[in-house]
């Protein structure tokens, strides 16, 4: 079974600049979670998706907004970037019942210049 | 957000056992402990979780204390590749809040 995949691996943006992540959960999995992981905050939740519905959501700014397809595929954007956006972005799936074990994937290295 | 405390690093010599400890002093009668790994360069890996009794897979158990106000997640016998950022999380339905961690170095 294929694990959670995310695109792109890498990505350099300019302050002021939008950007798209993505995420492929698990076949079968209706939920995919979203999460930035920076040296000095560790690992912060952004939000969560089930069905295509936000069904929780962490602080962040509205800047930060996402969502997920009939296919359970979700998108990540992320509008006029900041230097302090600079992160990892770790996409995380699930079957969605209540204490589903999480499973990530790699992530996606934002750099904002 | 983060509910759990847990030591920032810890030490173990290869092939023995390891206890990493966690503090969950505000868990509700419902809310899961689940453990999670982060080697480098990849994203957290699912280890174990329980509610109430102590718990074991193949990668290790989980130790819960009869008040729930603590776990203990124990490796076996560490190998090289345990080497990683240990997290330990209090999860409330779908909720998970992620700590700092406990960087595990396993010293040949």
């Amino acid at each position: 079974k294929a694990g959670v995949t995310q695109t792109p691996r890498y990505l350099i943006k300019t302050r002021g600049q939008q950007v798209t992540l993505s995420c492929s959960p698990i076949s079968g999995h209706r939920s995919v979670s979203w999460y930035q992981q920076t040296p000095g905050q560790g690992l912060q939740f952004l939000f969560e998706y089930f069905s295509e519905t936000q069904r929780n959501k962490g602080n962040f700014p509205g800047r930060f907004s996402g969502r997920q397809f009939s296919n359970s595929r979700s998108e990540m954007n992320v509008s006029t970037l900041e230097l302090g956006d600079s992160a990892l972005y770790l996409c995380a799936s699930s079957l969605g019942a209540d204490n589903s074990p999480l499973h990530f994937g790699n992530g996606t290295r934002l750099t904002v210049t | 957000d983060a509910k759990t405390t847990q030591p920032n690093s810890m030490e173990s010599n290869e092939e023995e056992p390891v206890h990493l400890p966690c503090n969950h002093s505000t868990i509700s009668g419902t809310d899961y402990i689940h453990w999670y790994r982060q080697l480098p360069s990849q994203g957290p890996e699912y280890v174990i979780h329980g509610l109430t009794s102590n718990v074991n897979n193949r990668m290790a158990s989980l130790a819960i204390a009869e008040d729930r106000k603590s776990s203990t997640l124990i490796l076996h016998r560490a190998t090289l590749r345990d080497a990683a950022v240990y997290y330990c999380i209090e999860v409330t339905g779908n909720q998970f809040y992620f700590g700092t961690g406990t960087s595990l170095t396993v010293i040949p």
